[in-house]
């Protein structure tokens, strides 16, 4: 099956530098990666996705890039603010890719942003 | 924006004993998923449901576990006979229907804890 794997565990910057979260996959045939952010005793929450016909995707301060050859994905967070310090989840869906497949997660990164 | 529900937020349990954990999915929704965290470690997928039957299931999601949809708007997942590893929280997830993956928005949880 399916496995991810995602580093930094523990990401510290100053505000309004940017930030790199980056996660590998293994099953080739993976073709939808989700970033999910969790705030303290809440769900994760979609932030962006990405799809394997695409090589990067933007929305405002956050983007995702993905390179199928080397199988990793990245997200990157520009002018970091206060409100961007949460988990940070990176997962892929592998098989078919069709219908009800669950998410495989990364063990997460846990971004700190210093005022 | 609509929102996946779930009840309770906190579930206390003796080992043993059966709970049901509930979930109300996305109103247009027609693809949902349990999810569980085990304390500190990454977001696990249990089982997809989907028409009425399971459409996918992990190693995790073994005969103590099942899952239904009772009426029009609730999804539940039911634990038989819980063990004290069956302590995490449990995330229910919902998405729309398609032939390719569709993000996967995810309720708060419940914290189970197994006494």
């Amino acid at each position: 099956g399916e496995n991810v794997e995602q580093h930094p565990s523990t990401l510290s910057v100053q505000e309004g530098d940017s930030a790199v979260i980056k996660c590998t996959y293994s099953d080739s045939a993976s073709n939808y990666f989700p970033w999910y952010k969790q705030e303290l005793g809440k769900g994760p929450q979609l932030i962006i996705d990405i799809r394997s016909n695409v090589g990067e995707k933007k929305d405002q301060r956050i983007a995702v890039t993905l390179n199928k050859t080397a199988k990793h994905f990245s997200l990157h967070i520009t002018e970091t603010q206060p409100e961007d310090s949460a988990v940070y989840f990176c997962a892929a869906i592998g098989g078919s890719g069709g219908g009800a497949d669950g998410l495989t997660f990364g063990k997460g990164t846990h971004l700190i942003i210093q005022p | 924006e609509p929102e996946v529900t779930q009840t309770p937020s906190h579930q206390v349990t003796q080992m043993g004993q059966e709970v049901i954990l509930r979930c109300v999915p996305i109103s247009n929704h027609l693809y949902f998923y349990w999810y569980r965290q085990i304390l500190g470690q990454k977001v696990e997928f249990l089982v997809s449901f989907y028409n009425n039957e399971i459409s996918e299931k992990s190693e995790i999601f073994d005969d103590q576990f099942s899952v239904e949809r009772p009426d029009g708007s609730n999804f539940t997942l039911k634990i038989r006979s819980t063990k004290l590893e069956d302590s995490a929280m449990y995330f229910c997830a919902s998405s729309l229907p398609g032939n390719r993956n569709q993000p996967q928005h995810f309720g708060d949880g419940t914290r189970l804890s197994i006494l």
